[in-house]
């Protein structure tokens, strides 16, 4: 089956740096993606990651390593807004043809 | 503004009750994925269409069923409404390439 693991919550400081780690067991694998999304709003879009290595975009990196099937999120210089849950989604090619899959998220709370 | 307009906002509605949630895509998106997010929890994948044609399937329920129009737009159709399916339903449109899906800002559904 297509599973995904991520920390459920995790605490960081402001002005620090934290990584949010995803492990996926997946078939047909064809991407991955990270979303943010806060409390009550639509996910946004924030890195896709389809071969081996690390997308940097401004204080936000993201990693990939397929053999692992393992992806972490990077956050630099966190501000208090950067509180929200971040979602690991894997793209899955099969016969049905393409679905994004989403983890369950993890809830960064950033404390002053 | 990511592009991808839902409506209604908010529905309250009874049990046993049927709803249709109405999705436009962004301009130029073929493809349209819904997805169910109860209080507190993750994404759960519903379904994908791709213009007009279903292309993958999520744990969706039976009482759920959805399509695509010719004019790219999306209806997810629910009926029998239980209180379980009290959730925030997204749509998401995307057009294939790397940039990610763009949500909507979602229909929240209290059946009671």
């Amino acid at each position: 089956g297509q599973n995904i693991d991520q920390p459920t919550e995790m605490t960081a400081t402001e002005g620090a740096i934290v990584q949010i780690n995803c492990t996926y067991q997946t078939s047909g694998f064809n991407g991955l993606f990270w979303y943010q999304q806060h409390a009550g709003e639509a996910p946004t879009f924030l890195s896709y990651n389809v071969l081996d290595g690390l997308e940097e975009k401004g204080r936000f990196s993201s990693f990939l390593s397929r053999s692992k099937g393992y992806s972490y999120l990077l956050l630099k210089e966190l501000q208090m807004k950067d509180s929200a849950s971040y979602l690991c989604a894997v793209r899955v090619l099969n016969t049905g043809g393409f679905k994004t899959i989403f983890g369950a998220g993890t809830r960064l709370f950033v404390k002053a | 503004d990511s592009g991808v307009t839902q409506t209604p906002k908010h529905l309250i509605t009874a049990t046993g009750q049927r709803v249709t949630l109405r999705c436009s895509p962004r301009s130029g998106d073929l493809s349209v994925y819904w997805y169910q997010q109860s209080l507190d929890q993750g994404l759960q994948f519903l379904i994908h269409y791709y213009n007009g044609e279903e292309r993958a399937k999520g744990n969706i329920l039976e009482r759920f069923s959805a399509q695509q129009f010719p004019d790219l737009h999306s209806e997810l159709n629910l009926s029998s409404l239980e209180l379980g399916d009290s959730a925030l339903y997204f749509c998401a449109s995307t057009n294939g390439g790397a940039g990610g899906a763009f949500f909507g800002q979602g229909t929240r559904l209290t059946v009671v």
